[in-house]
């Protein structure tokens, strides 16, 4: 079945600063990548998706590029907030529904 | 509360209890699913349903029962669990259709087996 590596675990940017965060899938049949945040306490939600037809897609301050070649996919912050700060998750799928998810990467922003 | 809403948000159960969580949405959706996160995990798919037929269940233990009595409700019946099963529950919906396919999150029960 699919399984999503996902990496850094952690990581701390200073407001203003880019982050990225990096997933690699196994299966090369998945064809839906989304990506959810989740702020402490609260419920993920989604923040930019991306499908295998597609090479990148940007929407304001984020980007999210897909190598299908590579089997690998990342997320790009730009001008960094703090209210960025959460837990982002990526996910892989093949028929949209079953959504495969990474460990998580804790974003931290400082002011 | 509009959206997803859960109850209970919080539960504390004995292994030998017997406990419902709940899951509603009021978005018109088809597609309702149940998740399991755990500290330091990733977020664990359990079952999916589509138009209230179960479509996935993903090696779930039996003591995790599913229940989809129409397309707004979703059940996760529960009875004699481990501490092991102590994690927050994630109910989530979406509208299957060509265009979109994001899903939509409860804020979750937070269940604690002792």
């Amino acid at each position: 079945g699919e399984n999503v590596e996902q990496h850094p675990s952690t990581l701390s940017v200073q407001e203003g600063d880019s982050a990225v965060i990096k997933c690699t899938y196994s299966d090369s049949a998945s064809n839906y990548f989304p990506w959810y945040k989740q702020e402490l306490g609260k419920r993920p939600q989604l923040i930019i998706d991306i499908r295998s037809n597609v090479g990148e897609k940007k929407d304001q301050r984020i980007a999210v590029t897909l190598n299908k070649t590579a089997k690998h996919f990342s997320l790009h912050i730009t001008e960094t907030q703090p209210e960025d700060s959460a837990v982002y998750f990526c996910a892989a799928s093949v028929n949209t529904d079953k959504l495969i998810f990474g460990t998580g990467t804790r974003l931290q922003v400082f002011p | 509360e509009t959206g997803v809403t859960q109850t209970p948000r919080h539960l504390v159960m004995g292994m030998t209890n017997k406990k419902s969580l709940k899951c509603e949405q009021h978005l018109g959706h088809n597609a309702m699913y149940w998740y399991k996160q755990s500290a330091k995990k990733p977020l664990e798919l359990m079952f999916v349903y589509n138009f209230k037929e179960q479509t996935e269940n993903n090696s779930v233990p039996s003591r995790f029962s599913p229940e989809c009595p129409n397309s707004s409700h979703l059940f996760l019946h529960l009875h004699t669990l481990q501490p092991e099963d102590s994690a927050l529950y994630l109910c989530a919906s979406s509208l299957r259709t060509g265009s979109s396919y994001e899903q939509y999150f409860g804020p979750g029960t937070r269940l604690t087996v002792t």
